[in-house]
């Protein structure tokens, strides 16, 4: 176990809907990340937060958004879903936000099928 | 194009065999990480390594940065059906880049 937490684990929606992901950091880590992981691509960074701010974005289409509170919680909004979108979305947490040399600690992932 | 490259892509074994999978790259990072990951779980986090040349050993597993910082290689002695997975390298640069993650090696020990 981690200590980084998802949720829903499984979520399944229609092309079209918005869904929100959660994300728990371990306790003390300051950084959340978030990666989308689906069978052709690998594991694609998304975006990066630090104590609440955005501090690096990667892949992540305009339809996708995210936000870092001030708990440290993080929540990931995908909206106008395509089929494409079906995939492993995993959130992983760092002490710090200093990338180059920081280990992160992924949680157990959210799998969304959008139909 | 892929930062990171990782061979073989798919590696099928038997129990007791010994075997080294590769991660590659034309650039240069500040420390690389390799993890586990079994299906449908997150990546487990195996080990880091910061030191160009660093060898570090994880009961039978071996890992190591090379002298440029741009490669890194895991042994593994004597595999288990136990070590079966997709093995994940992923490089990081300095503050204010995040890590790039190679493709994978996808593998397989049968008892």
């Amino acid at each position: 176990d981690s200590g980084v937490t998802q949720t829903p684990k499984h979520l399944i929606t229609a092309t079209g809907q918005r869904v929100t992901l959660r994300c728990s950091p371990r306790s003390g880590d300051l950084s959340v990340y978030w990666y989308q992981q689906s069978l052709d691509q690998g594991l694609q960074f998304l975006i990066h937060y630090y104590n609440g701010e955005e501090r690096a974005k990667g892949n992540i289409l305009e339809r996708f958004s995210a936000q870092q509170f001030p708990d440290l919680h993080s929540e990931l909004n995908l909206s106008s879903l395509e089929l494409g979108d079906s995939a492993l979305y995993f959130c992983a947490s760092s002490l710090t936000g200093t990338s180059g040399r920081n280990e992160q600690f992924f949680g157990p992932g959210t799998r969304l099928t959008v139909l | 194009t892929q930062l990171l490259e990782q061979s073989p892509q798919f590696l099928s074994i038997q129990e007791g065999e010994n075997l080294t999978v590769y991660c590659n790259s034309s650039s240069v990072f500040s420390s690389l990480q390799w993890y586990r990951q079994e299906p449908g779980e997150g990546p487990v986090l195996l080990v880091t390594v910061v030191t160009g040349g660093e060898v570090k050993k994880l009961k039978r597993l071996t890992f190591q940065f090379g002298d440029a910082r741009k490669d890194s290689s895991l042994h593994i002695t004597a595999a288990q059906p136990g070590d079966t997975g997709l093995y994940l390298c992923a490089g990081g640069k300095n503050y204010g880049q995040n890590f790039v993650f190679g493709p994978g090696t996808r593998l397989s020990v049968l008892p």
